[in-house]
């Protein structure tokens, strides 16, 4: 069945350094990819997302690329900030039906 | 006020009590989903409400009782409870039920319930 598998956590980064966060999926047709971030005591909020095979989702300094040939969408980030310390949800919409991965917990030390 | 407000925001109660949640979304959609997210899990997708109508029930027990009286509200009544229902309740909201591509969900703060 259709599915995400995004890396354990927890991530521990210093501020400034670069980011990934990989993220793989299963699905059959043309599904949709998101990332959502979740600050603590808050719901998931969308973070970016893409649509179709080649495109990049983008927002505050994050990006992903929605590969088909590797079905991946990895989260990246050039230069953290101790404000990106959150847990972040890889996600799929395929079939009508929303996928989220376990999510990733990442903390930005100063 | 806008999006997706969720009350109360924490919740203590017994295996004994009947206690309700409220979910209401300010985004005019169609969708609304109630989550169970538990440490080191996946997000659990509980109901799906669709135009008001029931759509999904992922083999949620009984003792959660969805109601969506409209499009803007969503409740979840819960009974006799266990301690392993302990956990963040997420409500979201969506325009289209997951028909349109790249459709985004907008989920509420959480009521994080704690049963004794």
């Amino acid at each position: 069945g259709d599915s995400v598998t995004q890396m354990e956590g927890p991530v521990t980064l210093s501020e400034e350094a670069f980011l990934t966060i990989n993220c793989t999926y299963t699905a059959t047709g043309y599904p949709s990819l998101f990332w959502y971030v979740q600050y603590p005591g808050e719901g998931l909020q969308l973070l970016l997302k893409a649509t179709k095979a080649d495109d990049k989702g983008s927002n505050k300094g994050f990006e992903a690329t929605y590969r088909k040939e590797t079905t991946s969408f990895h989260l990246e980030k050039g230069s953290v900030q101790v404000s990106d310390s959150a847990v972040y949800f890889c996600a799929l919409l395929a079939g009508n039906q929303f996928y989220f991965g376990t999510g990733t917990s990442l903390t930005v030390i100063p | 006020e806008t999006g997706v407000t969720q009350t109360p925001r924490h919740l203590v109660m017994g295996m004994t009590n009947k206690k309700s949640l409220k979910c209401e979304q300010h985004l005019g959609h169609n969708a609304m989903y109630w989550y169970k997210q538990s440490a080191k899990k996946p997000l659990e997708l509980m109901f799906v409400y669709n135009f008001k109508e029931q759509t999904e029930n992922n083999s949620v027990p009984s003792r959660f009782s969805p109601e969506c009286p409209n499009s803007s509200h969503l409740f979840l009544h819960l009974h006799t409870l266990q301690p392993e229902d302990s956990a963040l309740y997420l409500c979201a909201s969506s325009q289209g039920s997951g028909r349109l591509a790249g459709e985004t969900q907008y989920f509420g703060p959480g009521t994080r319930l704690l049963v004794l």
